[in-house]
């Protein structure tokens, strides 16, 4: 089946850089991702959305790059801090369907 | 943002045991999930709760290894039945209100057979 996928596995930044966490999703029918934090021994926790009509959707620190054209999602975090450390995994969704497909996700790993 | 409870939040079980995890929401929800997250791995969806009918399992996933109840709108179930060492993992409980909307999660359920 169609899955949602992730080109690194691993991403080691430094406190204050800006992180590009990127997702390659195959299936043209979704039309709405989510990118979620999990930091250890925690749940996933909502950190922004973005719908198909939407190419781009900022947050506080974080933006949401979506290109239909690719397939192609990213996150931007601005201003790395070593609170963000965690694993990082993108969602898609299908209109109509209640159920997200997650992407494998990335670790991101923030030094002082 | 619904405030999700999942207890036990871990636990050490013995093979061939049964073990059944409670998620607790505190507001009404229309939908809620079930997720197993395997060591270092993605989440995988088990199945969708189903208030006042029988769940919704994914392929791969069946009833009898995991019989789901959902009572109510802002309780559910998940039993990991004649458990092996392969059903250790994290199990999630997942919430939302709608389609194409966020999903909320839980801390996860940390399994361990032995």
């Amino acid at each position: 089946g169609e899955s949602v996928g992730l080109h690194l596995p691993t991403l080691s930044v430094q406190e204050g850089d800006n992180s590009i966490i990127n997702c390659a999703y195959s299936n043209s029918a979704s039309d709405y991702f989510i990118w979620y934090k999990q930091e250890s021994g925690k749940g996933p926790q909502f950190i922004i959305d973005i719908r198909s009509n939407m190419d781009k959707r900022q947050g506080q620190r974080v933006t949401v790059l979506l290109n239909k054209t690719v397939k192609h999602l990213s996150l931007q975090i601005a201003a790395t801090q070593p609170g963000d450390s965690a694993v990082y995994f993108c969602a898609e969704n299908i209109s109509g369907y209640s159920t997200l497909t997650f992407g494998k996700g990335t670790m991101l790993l923030v030094s002082p | 943002s619904a405030v999700i409870s999942q207890k036990p939040s871990r636990d050490i079980c013995q093979r061939g045991t049964s073990l059944t995890i409670q998620c607790q929401v505190d507001s009404q929800v229309t939908m809620m999930f079930w997720y197993r997250q395997q060591p270092g791995q993605s989440l995988t969806l088990i199945a969708t709760a189903n208030q006042g009918s029988e769940a919704t399992y994914e392929s791969g996933f069946v009833i009898d290894k995991f019989p789901i109840s959902r009572p109510n709108l802002t309780f559910s179930t998940l039993t990991v039945s004649n458990m092996s060492p392969e059903d250790s993992s994290i199990y999630l409980c997942s919430v939302g209100q709608s389609t194409n909307t966020e999903a909320f999660f839980g801390q996860g359920t940390r399994l361990t057979v032995v």
